[in-house]
């Protein structure tokens, strides 16, 4: 069974930096990018970006380009997002999904994380 | 990037009628749109990718239709669980933008 399990709720102070996780399990973690999704309270979805764990080879959406940083750990099957100094516009749910590129014979995104909670709030 | 035009933003209908959403994409996307359901509080679920096909384990009263720019998407037959928020997605050009919502409540 495909899992996206992400790491839990973070409360930060503006600016201070944040990592959170991503963990894939039941496939080949290496062989399929993972998409970050913003989703703002009330608001609707926002694709960020999508990196690919067999080379780190990342495209970001050019809204969030300098502004986050993706990653990952192949020896876990982590995935990262992380930011060097918080706004309170960063507080959002962030979601990570399996993505497969339409030419490899995929479907986009097909499985989701739970979602991770980011409130920054001094 | 591609703008992905959702409509209507809302809607409200009864328990068994036809649902119809459009999604027009400002540039041609191929066959290449998904959409997606999300329940309140809950992370987003793919029902129906590469435009038409059903994700496996999905009612057959979702279905999907369109190529190039124009896409709909149809529930059949309402039902009180499909309460949520509808999405599409096209994946055809970086970035892979999202239309903006149609929220369905149930009149």
């Amino acid at each position: 069974e495909v899992q996206l399990v992400q790491s839990g709720a973070e409360v930060k102070k503006p600016g201070e930096s944040l990592k959170i996780s991503c963990k894939g399990s039941g496939y080949s973690f290496t062989n399929y990018w993972i998409a970050w999704v913003r989703q703002m309270p009330g608001k609707g979805l926002e694709w960020m970006g999508i990196i690919y764990p067999g080379d780190s080879d990342t495209r970001y959406s050019p809204s969030f380009q300098g502004q986050v940083t993706f990653s990952v750990d192949k020896s876990n099957s982590n995935a990262h997002l992380q930011w060097s100094s918080l706004k309170a516009s960063d507080t959002a749910m962030y979601y990570c999904a399996r993505h497969e590129e339409p030419w490899a014979g995929g479907k986009g995104i097909d499985y989701w994380g739970q979602g991770t909670l980011v409130t920054v709030s001094s | 990037d591609i703008q992905m035009t959702q409509s209507p933003s809302s809607l409200s209908a009864s328990v068994g009628d036809r649902v119809i959403i459009t999604c027009q994409a400002s540039q041609s996307i191929n066959k290449y749109l998904n959409w997606y359901q999300q329940k309140q509080g809950k992370a987003p679920k793919l029902l129906i990718y590469d435009a038409s096909n059903l994700e496996t384990g999905v009612p057959s009263r979702f279905s999907g239709s369109g190529y190039g720019t124009d896409f709909t998407f149809t529930i059949s037959s309402l039902q009180p669980e499909d309460i949520a928020t509808y999405y599409c997605q096209q994946y055809d050009n970086l970035p892979y933008t999202f239309g903006q919502g149609t929220k369905l409540e149930i009149k």
